[in-house]
């Protein structure tokens, strides 16, 4: 069946850093592939996606490549922000189905000023 | 647009008590879908509906009801409420056309169960 696996948190940086979360998955055929984003008290926001291998997701300074090779989608910000704290999940979508969503387990990550 | 709306926040119940979480979406989106969010486990899919009259089965449905008699809604029924069901509920709903559309999560439902 499919799987995602996000590096565990909790991550906390300083304003600036540069951020990577890792996600890996396991899936049938070719997934596409999200990273949504929780602000606290909120419910789940898509952030961007990629649907074919190569493609390059992009938004708010935040990029993720597709890598079919390592099935990989790690997630990169080069200066994060006060205001990027907040649980990041990937998920997959395989079979033509966007409905059934597999997640990771989610990361949250932490920006200090 | 309200976009995906859910009632009540917050709930707390008592073990063995039923009582129906309320999703309404005003996009016209076919697919719909509740998901539940625990600490280390991420989002299961409990059930999903692909349009009105249409549902079934995600990851973890046992101890769950749902319905879909219109488009705009889909609600989630605890027949006897359990401690294990204690967790944040997602409804989510998008479009069905094209593929890997963009879904939209409401703000969740935090439940107790005692």
């Amino acid at each position: 069946g499919n799987s995602v696996t996000q590096m565990e948190g909790p991550v906390t940086l300083s304003e600036e850093a540069f951020l990577t979360i890792n996600c890996t998955y396991t899936a049938t055929g070719y997934p596409s592939l999200f990273w949504y984003v929780q602000y606290p008290g909120e419910g789940l926001q898509l952030l961007l996606k990629a649907t074919k291998a190569d493609d390059k997701g992009s938004n708010k300074g935040f990029e993720a490549t597709y890598r079919k090779e390592t099935t990989s989608f790690h997630l990169e910000k080069g200066s994060v922000q006060v205001s990027d704290s907040a649980v990041y999940f990937c998920a997959l979508a395989s079979g033509g189905s966007n409905y059934k969503l597999t997640f990771g387990k989610g990361t949250l990550l932490t920006v200090n000023p | 647009n309200a976009g995906v709306t859910q009632t009540p926040k917050f709930q707390v119940l008592k073990t063995g008590q039923s009582m129906t979480l309320q999703c309404a979406q005003d996009m016209n989106h076919e697919y719909m879908s509740w998901y539940r969010q625990d600490p280390g486990m991420g989002l299961r899919l409990i059930h999903y509906s692909v349009g009105a009259g249409i549902t079934d089965q995600g990851e973890v449905p046992n101890g769950y009801n749902v319905s879909r008699s219109t488009t705009e809604d889909f609600p989630l029924r605890l027949l006897s409420a359990a401690p294990s069901q204690t967790s944040v509920y997602f409804c989510a709903s998008s479009y069905r056309s094209g593929l890997y559309n963009e879904q939209f999560f409401g703000p969740g439902t935090r439940l107790t169960v005692l």
